[in-house]
């Protein structure tokens, strides 16, 4: 099982700066990395896969990078509607599907 | 627009079962896998097993803490997916969603959840 290890646990970031968030893969899972976004009360939202593809409505603030073990989420110019939790999942090697603990981001 | 709708969840006590049922609609639904994935409140998210599409026969998998409790299956004509949770406990009370797979195992689309609470 492909343990996937996320950092920060909270990030505290003032609207209109950038949010830098961190996903590591006990072993390699080549660009099969997902991140998704979970606001209070909601169900989480696809925002990034592929490691660095936007799903579709995904805002170009998102950004995400990596391959390999190590990848990031980037998102600029924070908006309100940015801060919650944020989840990756590694979809290389399965069963199982493995998500990473979550990091929340929070308002500074 | 692409819909998924999940029912049945509820209070059961430990060795019971539940099933629970998820409806979609917007898409064709025979072209994809369906997931399930729980959240214990307050916490993260755990991948519980997929069912495939006819193409793929219709296989699961499973995470190994429902393997042999719990089974996936699917009406394709009515747009359908069911969890069948069988000797429940404790530590499956969550959070269940359904999802919409694409490239499998990429969830593109969640229902809003249902909740199981187990319970004596």
């Amino acid at each position: 099982e492909i343990l996937m290890t996320q950092s920060p646990a909270t990030l505290s970031v003032s609207p209109g700066e950038t949010a830098t968030l961190s996903c590591r893969a006990s072993q390699s899972v080549s660009s099969h990395l997902a991140w998704y976004q979970q606001r209070p009360g909601q169900a989480p939202r696809l925002l990034i896969y592929g490691a660095s593809t936007r799903a579709t409505s995904t805002p170009a603030r998102f950004s995400g990078s990596g391959s390999g073990t190590d990848f990031t989420l980037t998102i600029s110019s924070l908006q309100s509607e940015d801060f919650a939790v944020y989840y990756c999942q590694q979809y290389n090697n399965w069963p199982p599907i493995t998500f990473g603990q979550g990091t929340r981001l929070e308002i500074k | 627009e692409v819909q998924l709708v999940e029912s049945g969840g509820g209070a059961v006590q430990p060795g019971r079962s539940l099933r629970l049922s998820c409806t979609t609609s917007g898409f064709t639904f025979g072209d994809y896998t369906l997931s399930w994935v729980r959240q214990v409140p307050g916490k993260g998210l755990e991948w519980v097993g997929f069912i495939r599409h006819k193409a793929y026969g219709g296989a699961t998998e499973y995470a190994a803490s429902v393997k042999g409790r719990f089974t996936m299956s699917r009406d394709d004509s009515k747009g359908i997916a069911y969890l069948q949770m069988n000797s429940l406990k404790t530590e499956d009370t969550a959070v269940y969603y359904c999802t919409r797979g694409v490239v499998v195992t990429v969830y593109d689309y969640w229902g809003q959840g249902t909740l199981v609470t187990v319970s004596s």
